[in-house]
């Protein structure tokens, strides 16, 4: 099945200063690349995702790029503020439609 | 529309207990699933349904019952709690699998004394 693998598993940042997040897969059938938040005592929610005939989507501050050659996708934040403090985890859709998702990334930004 | 809900918020139960936790949704979404949250392990599947009637294990189903007799509604039973099953329970729903966007419940804290 799908293994995803994430790193690093906190990452601290200065307000202003930019944030990666960095995910490897393991399925080379995984089409769909999603990225959650989740905020202390909340819900996971998507903020982004990307399709393997992408190859980078932005929103904003938020982008993601996907090299399917060698199985990564990654999160960029740029211009960090207070409210990006969260857990960001991401996922991939394995053969069977199945999402797994990686072991989360905590992000503290700093003023 | 109230999207994903889940009762109880918080529930403490000795070892040997049983339960269920309830998931409802009204989005009319054929796929829904049920995650165990862990620190460091991210979110697990326990198990998910494609439609009602149809359901099926993901990558942590021991110990847990489910099943899914609208479209509405995706409870989980836990048979015989263990202190193992501590944890924050997710459910969620999709249009489409895990190929679309995941929309979770607010959760249901679990305590197994």
């Amino acid at each position: 099945g799908e293994n995803v693998e994430q790193h690093p598993s906190t990452l601290s940042v200065q307000e202003g200063d930019s944030a990666v997040i960095k995910c490897t897969y393991s399925d080379s059938a995984s089409n769909y690349f999603p990225w959650y938040k989740q905020e202390l005592g909340k819900r996971p929610q998507l903020i982004i995702d990307i399709r393997s005939n992408v190859g980078e989507k932005k929103d904003q501050r938020i982008a993601v790029t996907l090299n399917k050659t060698a199985k990564h996708f990654s999160l960029h934040i740029t211009e960090t503020q207070p409210e990006d403090s969260a857990v960001y985890f991401c996922a991939a859709t394995d053969s069977w439609g199945k999402l797994q998702f990686g072991a989360g990334t905590q992000v503290v930004v700093t003023p | 529309n109230a999207g994903v809900t889940q009762t109880p918020k918080f529930q403490v139960l000795k070892t040997g207990q049983s339960m269920t936790l309830q998931c409802a949704q009204d989005m009319n979404h054929e796929y829904m699933s049920w995650y165990r949250q862990d620190p460091g392990m991210g979110l697990r599947l326990i198990h998910y349904s494609v439609g009602a009637g149809i359901t099926d294990q993901g990558e942590v189903p021991n110990g847990y019952n489910v099943s899914r007799s609208t479209t509405e509604d995706f409870p989980l039973r836990l048979l015989s709690a263990a202190p193992s099953q501590t944890s924050v329970y997710f459910c969620a729903s999709s249009s489409e699998g895990g190929r679309k966007t995941q929309y979770f419940g607010p959760g249901t804290r679990l305590l197994v004394l």
